[in-house]
């Protein structure tokens, strides 16, 4: 569904540069989400957020940061002290209340020059 | 920490035949389980979820069970087409904290 974009679709990053990922929702959702994606691997949470001036680490926040100035966007920095951000990046939004299914973005795959 | 462990890893089908897969969750609080396609290069979607209070759902082709005794719940698809090959995730959920199996990525041949 097209209700989430994010951009760009693929970015490369260079050593100690931090880079900013792109997440845009038209759904009215309230709660938002970031996941990387590694080969073999699930989607490991990085941070969520549940409204507008709030967010919550996930599993994997280190090295990674995010705000929520507006609903309808939750940008991801992957900042220096990541030392391995090369994976594929997906943004999820999801409507208020627990446990609500989540709609994804087609994500953005990170590399580093 | 908490984890979702996911079998197998990889499954191989001839059209016309069903195929399972089944996790297992270590958080007993998960009270939420969806079901997640996805097809090469193209975002994970939706494709059936159970809560706690229930057991068993199916939707078509799809169906999903859940023992929340012996947290474990598994996603059966029958009659499966060529169309279904791709990776599914399973994942459990406590309020917004999401955790995702490995994915198990499934083959039907033609």
């Amino acid at each position: 569904d097209g209700g989430i974009t994010q951009s760009p679709k693929y970015l490369f990053r260079k050593e100690g540069q931090n880079v900013t990922l792109s997440c845009e929702q038209n759904l009215n959702h309230d709660a938002m989400y970031w996941y990387r994606q590694d080969p073999g691997q699930g989607l490991r949470l990085i941070y969520y957020s549940q409204i507008v001036n709030d967010f919550q680490k996930g599993d994997i926040a280190e090295g990674y940061s995010v705000s929520r100035e507006k609903k309808e966007s939750f940008p991801l920095t992957v900042t220096s002290a990541q030392k391995n951000p090369t994976a594929f990046y997906l943004c999820a939004s999801s409507s208020s209340g627990r446990n609500q299914p989540q709609h994804f973005g087609d994500g953005t795959r990170l590399s580093i020059l | 920490g908490e984890n979702v462990e996911q079998h197998p890893s990889t499954l191989s089908v001839q059209e016309g035949d069903s195929a399972v897969i089944k996790c297992t969750y270590s958080d007993s609080a998960s009270n939420y389980f969806p079901w997640y396609k996805q097809e090469l290069g193209k975002r994970p979607q939706l494709i059936i979820d159970i809560r706690s209070n229930v057991g068993e759902k199916k939707d078509q082709r799809i169906a999903v069970t859940l023992n929340k005794t012996a947290k474990h719940f598994s996603l059966h698809i029958t009659e499966t087409q060529p169309e279904d090959s791709a990776v599914y995730f399973c994942a459990a959920s406590e309020s917004f904290k999401t955790i995702f199996g490995a994915g198990t990525r499934l083959f039907v041949k033609a």
